[in-house]
């Protein structure tokens, strides 16, 4: 069954420094997203993206935040300068269309943790 | 503020009986609503979706329910197994175009035990 894949699946890095997590999403979705999860909390969204451009973003994705799709096969998600609360688990997702009403299909994560 | 709430952080069911899941929500109408199954390390994985003309969906030994005047959706697995334990989490839509963002709860963490 066609997944989505995430490297690196653990990053460290020291606060301050730019992170490029990369994604894999499902080939023929259209739809993509990043969440992140604090350890102990909940999934909580960031952003979503469809046809080369941001759909939907939270109060989370501020201005340290970027999300590009570099090629027709990744999916990456940028943190400019990091801060210690930016560790976290970082999970991306594709849906096939219409998006809405469709199941989210999640890859297994980066690990972040910021020194 | 849009709220979703699980029924509790924990819950230990008997293997072989029904576990029963609940998601509460207020400040929302959502057109659908999902429940994904998640284990320690992993991502979620999706397990059902109940649209809000939908009252209740099966599959295999799963069960969803969606009560839209209550803001209820409830979580059944029947003949529960070992193999069942994991964080079970409800996820709710925005309202708005095509790539809606989910909103999760927090989760229930169900142990069935042998």
């Amino acid at each position: 069954e066609p997944e989505v894949t995430q490297t690196p699946s653990h990053q460290v890095t020291q606060m301050g420094q730019e992170v490029i997590l990369r994604c894999v999403p499902i080939s023929n979705h259209l739809y993509f997203y990043w969440y992140r999860q604090i350890l102990g909390q909940k999934v909580e969204f960031l952003v979503s993206f469809y046809n080369n451009e941001i759909s939907e973003k939270s109060e989370i994705f501020d201005d340290q935040f970027s999300v590009e799709r570099p090629d027709g096969s990744n999916f990456t998600l940028k943190i400019r300068s990091t801060k210690l609360e930016d560790s976290a688990m970082y999970f991306c997702a594709s849906s096939s269309p219409p998006g809405r009403n469709q199941p989210q299909h999640f890859g297994d994560g980066t690990r972040l943790s910021i020194l | 503020s849009q709220k979703i709430e699980q029924n509790s952080e924990a819950l230990n069911i008997q293997e072989g009986k029904t576990a029963t899941l609940t998601c509460n929500y207020t400040n929302y109408s959502p057109a659908y609503l999902q429940w994904y199954r998640q284990d320690p390390g992993r991502g979620p994985v999706f397990l059902l979706l109940i649209r809000e003309n939908e009252k209740e969906k099966r599959k295999e030994r799963l069960k969803v329910t969606f009560d839209t005047t209550l803001k209820q959706s409830l979580f059944h697995i029947t003949a529960s197994q070992p193999a069942d334990s994991a964080t079970y989490l409800c996820a709710l839509d925005k309202t708005g175009g095509g790539a809606d963002g989910l909103t999760f709860g927090k989760g229930t963490h169900l142990i069935i035990q042998p």
